[in-house]
Order: C-alpha cells, then sequence, then structure tokens
C-alpha cells in the first residue's frame, strides 16, 4: 500500500515562508492535493493538482512535485495559518484507493 | 451556498450497524462523485468510501470493505454509508465530502466541499 510521510510538525515565525513535505515512491508521477484542518472544524481544500489553488485561497500558498516529494510552500505566514495540514493522492494499484499523509502541524511561533 | 450535512452517528454497541446520511445543496448533485472521509479523535485523515456520480464506481479502504457499504440517492441530492459490524477500531468523525470536479469516476479529483461531520462512537 502507498505511503505518505509528512513531518509531524512544523515552526515558523510570522512573515517567514514555511515548507511542508510530503515524501512518497515517485510521488511525482501522481498527482497531489493539499488540505488545512483548523481545530474543531472540516479540512479546506488549499492546493490541487500538486500547485492550483482554489478560488478564496491566498496566493501566499503555493504546491509542488517532483520525483519522491511533493511540497507545500506558505509564504508571508500569518497567525492564521496555524493548522495541520494534509497531503492526499490517488493510489491507482492492483487495490485502488485515496491516501492521506498523517497530516503535519504548523505551528507560528 | 454548496452545503453538505451529515447526520445520523451516534453511539452504538460493536457488532451492530448504523446509517449514516449526507445531504447535499447549492450545486448539482448528480453530476459529482462523493466520498466519505473519518478521523479519529486526536487522529488524522482517513478515507472511507467513494461513489462515482452514476454509482458505476464505487471504492472501499481495506479497514471497512465487507462490512460498510456506500450508496447515494441522485433524486434525493443525498449521499448513504451503511456500516455494519460495527468495531471499537471505527469510532471517528466522518465526513462527507465532495469531488472538486464532475462527470468522473472516483479517482484523481481533490475534495473541495467537506460537511461538518458526523460523530460514530463504537463502544458497550
Amino acid at each position: 500500500s502507498y505511503v505518505l510521510t509528512q513531518p509531524p510538525s512544523v515552526s515558523v515565525a510570522p512573515g517567514k515562508t514555511a515548507r511542508i513535505t510530503c515524501g512518497g515512491n515517485n510521488i511525482g508521477s501522481k498527482s497531489v492535493h493539499w488540505y488545512q484542518q483548523k481545530p474543531g472544524q472540516a479540512p479546506v481544500l488549499v492546493i490541487y493538482y500538486d500547485s492550483d489553488r482554489p478560488s478564496g485561497i491566498p496566493e501566499r500558498f503555493s504546491g509542488s512535485n517532483s520525483g519522491n516529494t511533493a511540497t507545500l510552500t506558505i509564504s508571508r505566514v500569518e497567525a492564521g495559518d496555524e493548522a495541520d495540514y494534509y497531503c492526499q493522492v490517488w493510489d491507482s494499484s492492483s487495490d485502488p484507493h485515496w491516501v492521506f499523509g498523517g497530516g503535519t502541524k504548523l505551528t507560528v511561533l | 451556498e454548496v452545503q453538505l450535512v451529515e447526520s445520523g452517528g451516534g453511539l452504538v454497541q460493536p457488532g451492530r450497524s448504523l446509517r449514516l446520511s449526507c445531504a447535499a445543496s447549492g450545486f448539482t448533485f448528480d453530476d459529482y462523485a462523493m466520498h466519505w472521509v473519518r478521523q479519529a479523535p486526536g487522529k488524522g485523515l482517513e478515507w472511507v468510501s467513494g461513489i462515482s456520480w452514476n454509482s458505476g464506481s464505487i471504492g472501499y479502504a481495506d479497514s471497512v470493505k465487507g462490512r460498510f457499504t456506500i450508496s447515494r440517492d441522485n433524486a434525493k441530492n443525498s449521499l448513504y454509508l451503511q456500516m455494519n459490524s460495527l468495531r471499537a477500531e471505527d469510532t471517528a468523525l466522518y465526513y462527507c465530502a465532495k469531488s472538486a470536479f464532475g462527470g468522473s469516476g472516483i479517482e484523481e479529483h481533490a475534495f473541495d466541499i467537506w460537511g461538518q461531520g458526523t460523530m460514530v462512537t463504537v463502544s458497550s
């Protein structure tokens, strides 16, 4: 079964850039989606198809995907960006299914 | 306003059944694949099941295969999850989620709209 590996936590000072990684075997050949989840709230899609932003998501959020690592980058981090972030891919193996990473807690210092 | 509202959760004993519902509004329901995603207390997201717009394509996580059944009624703009033989490890908040793009199966497209979830607790 396909595994997505995320760091449990990332810390960043306000105004700086946060990078959250999502590792997987040849993940660059898959489409990666990213979600933000704040405490007590449902997940919100922030990046789809590696690097596209849904309407209403600030340009500060961007994504990239190559080789064995996909990255969510948040520029000019704000206190309101503090949340859990999850990556997601479709595993088209013999038993197709959706896979989520374990999640990364972003702390704004 | 695009909205998904889940219902049907509650406290249930191990081995019993429960049926979750998700009422959709604000979009053309029968154009989109739909999914159930769960989150155990303090844990991450886990995809449970998905169903294509016309019910022609259905998938399940290994952890629920053979016990859970997903279905939809496009005339009622509703998604369902029949959960049988429930176990303690099924305890979670269950979200209903919409595929971001229409006319497809359950693969590839992100989930752009999520409900607020319905809590299922399996305990004796």
